[in-house]
């Protein structure tokens, strides 16, 4: 399966510990964004990256949030000092950007679940 | 900013029956519109897309939606829909000027029922 994968899959976290995780986007796909998911709700976009550079956050992502794509292939994101409220799934999506796709279609991962206690 | 609306939470169905699953935008310009799929245990999967061109795409599965600029309305429809079908369906809109995150209306619970 050549699709995108993140590890891991399920993450249980103590409160105010660190968490990374990690997203492989499809092979030559040169875009990669990262989205938030809670219960109930449709996906909220995080953040997203064209080669290694990150080109758009969104202010739901705080200072405690960060993420690279360092050669512009696999992306991680890190969260500092988890709390209850970063429950949620982490969603990977990546895309290629080409004079014709525009890089729209967006093809999405299974996720990471986060649970902090 | 932009903002998505899917006003059936859930929806019900018996086999063979036909769907209309609403979407509704707030942008006022050129958009790109989306309709994503998540069958039980799985990821999310595009069903769909519009992007220029005739209003009325075709999508995997037999989906198909209409979008009506005037009523800022990306409606997807199915003539009859089976047990399979049954999943979560999500609308998206990129805003062309808005940079180039999805940004997803809360979805709809389609459960058909054999």
């Amino acid at each position: 399966d050549t699709g995108v994968s993140q590890d891991p899959r399920h993450k249980i976290t103590k409160r105010g510990q660190n968490v990374t995780f990690r997203c492989d986007p499809i092979s030559e796909h040169n875009r990669l964004y990262w989205y938030r998911q809670t219960l109930g709700q449709g996906p909220e976009f995080l953040t997203y990256f064209q080669n290694e550079a990150q080109l758009e956050k969104s202010r739901l992502l705080s200072d405690r949030f960060s993420a690279e794509r360092p050669k512009g292939s696999f992306s991680t994101l890190e969260i500092q000092r988890t709390e209850q409220g970063d429950s949620a799934m982490y969603l990977c999506a990546s895309s290629l950007a080409s004079p014709r796709t525009g890089g729209r279609e967006q093809y999405f991962g299974p996720g990471t679940r986060l649970t902090v206690t | 900013a932009q903002s998505v609306s899917q006003h059936n939470h859930h929806v019900i169905l018996s086999e063979a029956a036909s769907l209309e699953l609403g979407c509704n935008y707030s942008y006022g310009g050129t958009v790109n519109l989306f309709w994503y799929v998540q069958y039980p245990g799985q990821h999310l999967q595009l069903l769909l897309k519009y992007f220029s061109g005739d209003p009325l795409v075709k999508g995997i599965k037999g989906f198909e939606a209409e979008f009506i600029k005037s009523k800022f309305s990306f409606n997807l429809r199915k003539p009859s829909v089976q047990w399979s079908d049954t999943a979560e369906y999500f609308c998206a809109v990129i805003a062309n000027n808005a940079g180039n995150m999805l940004t997803f209306g809360g979805g709809t619970r389609l459960m058909v029922k054999p």
